[in-house]
């Protein structure tokens, strides 16, 4: 299966600024993921994004985190103000339906401070 | 989805094989035993799932008591670049977009 691509590789920003990370799929798949993992902690789910649309959330992606699908092949997470807490491993997957099998990409580390 | 506990840590010789537990007693009749790897601080890479059967692939098997409380993930020939966190996940398939969700899985260390 193709890779997914992330990007940036790592961001080092201030508190309160905005961050966007992409991920590239391949642009036939459907479903799409963003997890994160602060350091030495579990890999926490995040948002799941079907058809173009915001399929499930978990309680960690407030108003301050959207997603979008602007082109029709990246996939982007945007943290509107960064907050030192946010400092953490940000992972992009997708699936090719609906399935527990995910291709997950390299990551992006956030750095906040 | 259910609950799967795992050790927190195994220790496994180069060459020798790797037996990862996962128990999931409370494990629904249509919820698949999913496992991944997270080498490092990689992304988590899927390895193999099942329902019933046991499961062979290219990088592993999987092998699942027939009451599927527990099952156990085997590396046959575990090398160093096998060193990693284990985890296995209970997961509802067709249950429309409802994530993978990790635990805190097994550290498995390959000691040469």
């Amino acid at each position: 299966e193709p890779e997914v691509t992330q990007t940036p590789s790592h961001q080092v920003t201030q508190m309160g600024q905005e961050v966007i990370l992409r991920c590239v799929p391949i642009s036939n798949h459907l479903y799409f993921y963003w997890y994160r993992q602060i350091l030495g902690q579990k890999v926490e789910f995040l948002v799941s994004f079907y058809n173009n649309e915001i399929s499930e959330k978990s309680e960690i992606f407030d108003d301050q985190f959207s997603v979008e699908r602007p082109d029709g092949s990246n996939f982007t997470l945007k943290i509107r103000s960064t907050k030192l807490e946010d400092s953490a491993m940000y992972f992009c997957a997708r699936a090719s339906g609906v399935t527990g099998e995910l291709f997950f990409g390299e990551g992006s580390r956030l750095t906040v401070l | 989805d259910a609950k799967t506990t795992q050790p927190p840590s195994m220790d496994c010789a180069e060459g020798r094989a790797a037996n990862l537990p996962c128990n999931h007693s409370t494990i629904s009749g249509n919820e698949y035993v999913y496992w991944y790897r997270q080498i490092h601080s990689q992304g988590p890479q899927y390895i193999i799932h099942g329902l019933k059967n046991n499961e062979t692939n290219e990088m592993a098997s999987l092998i699942i008591t027939e009451d599927r409380k527990s099952s156990t993930l085997i590396l046959p020939h575990a090398t160093l670049r096998d060193t990693a966190v284990y985890y296995c996940i209970a997961f509802l398939r067709n249950s429309g977009n409802t994530p993978l969700v990790f635990g805190k899985g097994t550290r498995l260390s390959v000691i040469a």
